[in-house]
């Protein structure tokens, strides 16, 4: 079935570097995309979102990009800290943020001092 | 303005018992969804419930049951539990006419052994 992919499992930066995180996603209907950043025991922390209709959504340090044509999905973020090691999800949705997300495996962000 | 809660934090039973997840929505929330997370993966979403009634559901057997109260607040009911069903289960909230993103609980770490 369709579902939600990431091209690497891990990832290990040095700090004050910027990092890129992947993101694949196969459902053409899917028109809402959100990460989340999920540290050890927690649960996954909304970080930002983009509907369909956009192709770049800057928030603070973070920035999403929406590529429709190859259907792929990345989350910047610049000069990483500590702070930001962490899983992070892609998810999509069609429509509505109540309709069910579909989430990836997730991408695990080491940042190293 | 309380975010999310879930109760409990842990929980540990033995096959064949029964459990009982809570979840308090975020403060403005009425719709509540549930997921679940097996360790390295994605969360999987379980049902969403809205004015009080399941109004879509995942892949998951009618083991799993929930309900939503007046005040918005809502359980999840496992019974019969495998060892399979270990895993964090996570509770997320929105507003259903606001069309904006959902916003997740800590999580309840069930281990069933």
């Amino acid at each position: 079935g369709e579902s939600v992919g990431l091209h690497l499992p891990t990832l290990s930066v040095q700090e004050g570097d910027n990092s890129i995180i992947n993101c694949a996603y196969s459902n053409s209907a899917s028109d809402y995309f959100i990460w989340y950043k999920q540290e050890s025991g927690k649960g996954p922390q909304f970080i930002i979102d983009i509907r369909s209709n956009m192709d770049k959504r800057q928030g603070q340090r973070v920035t999403v990009l929406l590529n429709k044509t190859v259907k792929h999905l990345s989350l910047q973020i610049a000069a990483t800290q500590p702070g930001d090691s962490a899983v992070y999800f892609c998810a999509e949705n069609m429509g509505s943020g109540n309709t069910p997300l579909v989430f990836g495996k997730g991408t695990r962000l080491s940042v190293i001092a | 303005d309380a975010g999310v809660t879930q109760s409990p934090t842990h929980l540990i039973k033995t096959r064949g018992q029964q459990v009982t997840l809570r979840c308090s929505p975020k403060s403005g929330h009425d719709t509540v969804s549930w997921y679940q997370q097996a360790l390295g993966q994605g969360p999987q979403f379980i049902f969403q419930y809205y004015e009080e009634e399941e109004r879509q559901r995942g892949n998951f057997p009618d083991r799993f049951s929930g309900h939503q109260f007046p005040n918005y607040s809502s359980e999840l009911n496992v019974n019969a539990l495998l060892l399979g069903d270990s895993a964090l289960y996570l509770c997320a909230s929105s507003r259903e006419l606001k069309q904006e993103t959902q916003y997740f609980g800590p999580g309840t770490r069930l281990l069933v052994l």
